[in-house]
């Protein structure tokens, strides 16, 4: 069965540093997304990506973090300069466009990264 | 306000009964979906069931079936014949109105701990 997959499952760097988080969407998916977790909270909404362009994003979403879609498989989430709050799991997801433009289909989701800030 | 309320932080059932996870929503759409993740503690997030505002029926998958009262705005996921794998974080989501160019994010709760006892 085809899935999300996110690479690396856990990544730690020093605070200031820039990081770069990979996502392989499930490949007949068009809609992409970023959410993160922190610690022992509820899921937050980071960005939504659809036609190589950001459709929404949410607060958290400032001019630190960028995401790329570089070629036809990867989406990637950046975070310029890491700050500790920016410690949390991070989920990809992805959404494919069912004929008719249906709004039910679901959000896949990866197995997300695990973003330390020390 | 919140979007999506679970008031229930920790449950506990025991094995082969059926537990409720409580679900609230807040939206002035009358087009949504509403969604439940299991988040096992390795962490990844798995899709279990769905309701659209529109469904007349009540979703079910197996043994997890969405008690959908439209009126009280409430989505509550019931489990049946609890196995000691359903041990988990349970969240409750919504998607509000299709945004053009394919946003429709998620919003979720804050979620429930489900402990299932022998």
């Amino acid at each position: 069965e085809p899935e999300v997959t996110q690479t690396p499952s856990h990544q730690v760097t020093q605070m200031g540093q820039e990081v770069i988080l990979r996502c392989v969407p499930i490949s007949n998916h068009l809609y992409f997304y970023w959410y993160r977790q922190i610690l022992g909270q509820k899921v937050e909404f980071l960005v939504s990506f659809y036609n190589n362009e950001i459709s929404e994003k949410s607060e958290i979403f400032d001019d630190q973090f960028s995401v790329e879609r570089p070629d036809g498989s990867n989406f990637t989430l950046k975070i310029r300069s890491t700050k500790l709050e920016d410690s949390a799991m991070y989920f990809c997801a992805s959404r494919e466009r069912l004929a008719g433009g249906g709004s039910y289909n679901e959000q896949f989701f990866g197995p997300g990264t695990r973003l330390t800030v020390l | 306000a919140q979007k999506i309320t679970q008031t229930q932080p920790g449950m506990f059932v025991q094995e082969k009964e059926a537990v409720t996870l409580d679900c609230t929503y807040d939206t002035s759409d009358q087009s949504y979906g509403l969604f439940w993740y299991k988040q096992p503690s390795s962490g990844e997030m798995i899709f279990l069931i769905y309701q659209g505002s529109y469904d007349e029926q009540n979703a079910t998958e197996g043994r997890y079936s969405l008690n959908f009262q439209k009126a009280r705005k409430s989505a509550n996921l019931v489990i049946s014949a609890s196995q000691l794998g359903d041990s988990a974080m349970y969240f409750c989501a919504m998607r509000e109105r299709r945004v053009t160019g394919g946003g429709n994010k998620l919003t979720f709760g804050t979620g429930t701990q489900l402990k299932v006892e022998l």
